[in-house]
């Protein structure tokens, strides 16, 4: 199958300050990609969708301003966390599909940040 | 209407046991229903997925069943196993998105 890979793995970063995540389809090309947000033992909760070259489109009741994502190119979609406060902790998750529609999507591994 | 309600939160199966895990959905705009199996630390992977056109789909050990009618879809685990253990999503999306609507999850434990 297709592999999405995301960067960091995990992230521990203070209180006010900015966190990049990366997400990179290595082996295909992707106009839109999703960024999910996962608490612990709960369900994918998605928060917008990436698309490539366009203004990502948010989810209700997900900040803008602080959750900026960014599609510069077909292979890397980047979400930065801006002014991170505790309650931002989480886990970050990113998916793409090769084929568009709807089809299978492929997951990064996940990005575990906490914010102290 | 967007929702996708997954059932039981939790089961517990002996080794070898068929697991049972039941989705119901309200649009009737869903047109791909993949399972997807996380274990803890990653991300989902998919399983197995099924349209509405048909009632059935079997690959290895994983079966979907599909009742449009009902609106409701549930994936079965034959012969489970220890490596089985994961947290199982069911999802659903529209026709021409990528967007997906998961469920709530399913936490799978497998004793030998």
């Amino acid at each position: 199958g297709a592999v999405v890979s995301q960067h960091p793995s995990w992230v521990i970063c203070k209180s006010g300050t900015s966190v990049k995540i990366e997400c990179r389809s290595l082996d295909f090309q992707a106009t839109t990609m999703f960024w999910y947000r996962q608490f612990p033992k709960q369900s994918l909760m998605l928060m917008a969708t990436s698309n490539e070259g366009s203004k990502a489109t948010y989810e209700q009741g997900v900040e803008k301003d602080k959750f900026l994502i960014n599609h510069a190119s077909l292979t890397l979609s980047t979400l930065t966390v801006t002014s991170a406060h505790p309650e931002d902790s989480s886990f970050y998750i990113c998916s793409g599909s090769p084929f568009g529609g709807d089809t299978e999507a492929f997951f990064g591994q996940g990005t575990r940040l906490t914010v102290v | 209407q967007q929702q996708v309600k997954q059932s039981p939160q939790s089961l517990i199966v002996q080794k070898g046991g068929i697991s049972i895990i039941n989705c119901a959905y309200e649009n009737t705009a869903f047109d791909y229903f993949p399972w997807y199996q996380q274990f803890p630390g990653k991300g989902p992977a998919l399983l197995i997925a099924i349209r509405p056109d048909v009632s059935e789909k079997k690959e290895g050990r994983f079966t979907i069943s599909f009742n449009k009618s009902a609106k409701q879809f549930s994936l079965h685990i034959m012969d489970s196993q220890p490596g089985d253990s994961a947290t199982y999503f069911c999802a659903a999306s529209m026709v021409n998105t990528d967007k997906l609507i998961f469920g709530t999850g399913t936490r799978l434990q497998v004793f030998p």
